[in-house]
Order: C-alpha cells, then structure tokens, then sequence
C-alpha cells in the first residue's frame, strides 16, 4: 500500500455519461496529480493541485475537471466521456510539489466507456 | 515545456545480462530524474532518482547517469532477474513554476531465463 487510495478501483460507463474518481494523497503531502495512462500514450499529465489550489495545467480536456477539498482529497471528473476516454487513470501525491519532490502513485482507476 | 524522449520501447535481455535504457530531455532547467518501474496492471513505484547537482547514483544493482550538457540520462540493471521485468519510464521536471513530472514513453524489459 503505496499511501494514496484510489476509488474505484474500475469503473465502466456508457458514453456521454459523466464519472468523478476520487484520490485521497499519502498523510502529509499536500500536491496531487492526475496522469491519464492509454495503451499507446504512456502517462499523460492532466492536472496538479497544491493545498487546494491549481497549480499547472496539462493536455486535460475542457469535458474534464478537477478539485482538491480542504481535507486534500481530490476528484477528477469527467464527462460527455467518449470511447477514447477510456484508461487508467493515476493519482500521485508528493509533500510539496516542489522540484525535488519525488511522487508517490495510487494504484489507479480503470475507465471504460462502452 | 519539457520534452522527454525514452529508447528503446522494447528490450530483451538474457536473464544475469544488463540492461540500459536511455533518455533525452529538452529543457537545461530540468533538475530533477526519476525512473518508474511500473508491473502489468500496478502502478508506476519510484526506483531511483538523481538530481542535476550529481552524475551517477547506484543502489543495489541499479544506477542511474546523467550527462547535462547532452542532456541525457540512463537507467543500468546489472544482473538482471526475472522479476526485473515491467515497464520502466524515465521523468524529467523542469524547475520552473510547472512542477509536474513529464514521463517519457516507457520501455518494456523481458528477462529471458
């Protein structure tokens, strides 16, 4: 157990449904990351929060969103989800988001929309 | 932004042979590179790290080089095992106000026995 929980572990869904995957990060650290992983992308950065804060921006589609709550969990959501939205979808937590930081991944969500 | 390029996609080797694997990056203010050994169907865990301060790093039967002024680095597996094979990805972050990782494409390592 890395630290950083994911849920749902999977999740298959119709298209133009809309999900919300949520991360809780490692105790004490307080930058998230979302990384998209399709099987011929490797990992893709969509988003980075620091203490409830945005703080960069990847390729994230307009359809996705996300948040990070005073607790520090955070939830990307995803909607008018079409068949190439599915993928794993990754988490990871590192204390400061700062340059030496090192991240720490949850074990991810698998989306599939059929 | 950072650029990271990862060769080769695929590598076998033979079981007690190394393994390297190379990576470019795009941007000199990258200080920060840290490879990912990632098992069919887990997540990326963090192998090793190098900072732009040093050149080389080992732990165990894994090192890791970094050339700045080509701006490159390597991932070497001495002795490899079995259990050496996953997908391993190389990450870059600049230093800059955007402190996300990027990854490179990854490469996936057989250990023949």
């Amino acid at each position: 157990d890395s630290g950083v929980t994911q849920t749902p572990k999977h999740l298959i869904t119709a298209t133009g449904q809309r999900v919300t995957l949520r991360c809780s990060p490692r105790s004490g650290d307080l930058s998230v990351y979302w990384y998209q992983q399709s099987l011929d992308q490797g990992l893709q950065f969509l988003i980075q929060y620091y203490n409830g804060e945005e703080r960069a921006k990847g390729n994230i589609l307009e359809r996705f969103s996300a948040q990070q709550f005073p607790d520090l969990h955070s939830e990307l959501n995803l909607s008018s989800l079409e068949l190439g939205d599915s993928a794993l979808y990754f988490c990871a937590s590192s204390l400061t988001g700062g340059a030496g930081d090192g991240y720490t991944f949850g074990s991810g969500t698998r989306l599939t929309v059929v | 932004g950072e650029n990271v390029e990862q060769h080769p996609s695929t590598l076998s080797v033979q079981e007690g042979d190394s393994a390297v694997i190379k990576c470019t990056y795009s941007d000199s203010a990258s200080n920060y590179f840290p490879w990912y050994k990632q098992e069919l169907g887990k997540r990326p865990q963090l192998i090793i790290d190098i900072r732009s301060n040093v050149g080389e790093k080992k732990d165990q039967r894994i090192a890791v080089t970094l050339n700045k002024t080509a701006k490159h680095f390597s991932l070497h597996i001495t002795e490899t095992q079995p259990e050496d094979s996953a997908v391993y990805f190389c990450a870059a972050r600049y230093s800059g106000s955007a402190r996300q990782l990027t990854f490179g494409s990854g490469t996936q390592l057989t250990v023949l026995p």
